[in-house]
């Protein structure tokens, strides 16, 4: 298993552009996640996926969409990248019990100049 | 509003001394709770959970945590720290929702 994927690992947009980042996992979850990590802080919850065409708002949803047309996939896109959206992002999944652990990507480090 | 704390940003040990790194939780019913690491540029891994019974977990690396419900804490332990264990650490607690704390970076002095 290849467990969870990020693409890409890393990214320089200029204001305003847009862009998607990609987020796969092979482990059959049906919850998915994505937070960001900004400097010397913690996860920030963006959006999360209970399972296949259903998403939900976390933390700090504001700048963000995000899809869920498969199991598999969990795509996170910015339109309209700010400065404020330099962050690393990360892209988590679960078994969707509470006591099961999230499994993480290696994360996705944006750089909006 | 429900939290994780972990009160030291950082924590500093010698190498071969044991570590604690600590971690109370202000959430209602009895939550779940786990420890993941974070190696530098690296994403978020799995340490240790606590579900439910013995108080003292057992988890990767040689790690451990303490549980104590009236306290609500869930520290975490080693009795012998190593360079390698040096990195960031977040502890986190879920009733239908994650909560996660801010992360305790720990250095370990060779």
């Amino acid at each position: 298993n290849a467990g969870v994927t990020q693409t890409p690992k890393f990214r320089i947009l200029k204001i305003g552009q847009s862009m998607t980042l990609q987020c796969t996992q092979d482990m059959n979850h049906n919850y998915m996640y994505w937070y960001r990590q900004d400097p010397g802080m913690g996860l920030k919850l963006i959006y999360y996926s209970v399972g296949a065409g259903i998403t939900d708002k976390g933390e700090v949803p504001n700048g963000y969409n995000v899809s869920r047309s498969t199991t598999e996939d969990f795509p996170l896109r910015l339109e309209l990248a700010a400065p404020s959206q330099t962050s690393v992002y990360f892209c988590a999944s679960t078994t969707g019990t509470g006591q099961n652990e999230q499994f993480f990507g290696p994360g996705t480090r944006l750089t909006v100049l | 509003a429900q939290s994780v704390a972990q009160p030291e940003d950082q924590v500093n040990v010698a190498e071969g001394n044991p570590l604690t790194v600590k971690c109370t939780y202000s959430v209602s019913g009895n939550p779940y709770l786990f420890w993941y690491v974070q190696y530098p540029n690296r994403g978020l891994q799995f340490l240790l959970k606590y579900i439910t019974g013995d108080n003292l977990v057992k988890g990767s690396y040689g790690f451990e945590a303490e549980f104590n419900k009236s306290q609500t804490s869930f520290h975490l332990k080693k009795p012998s720290a190593l360079v390698s264990d040096s990195a960031l650490y977040f502890c986190a607690a879920n009733n239908y929702q994650l909560i996660w704390g801010a992360g305790t970076k720990l250095i370990i002095k060779p």
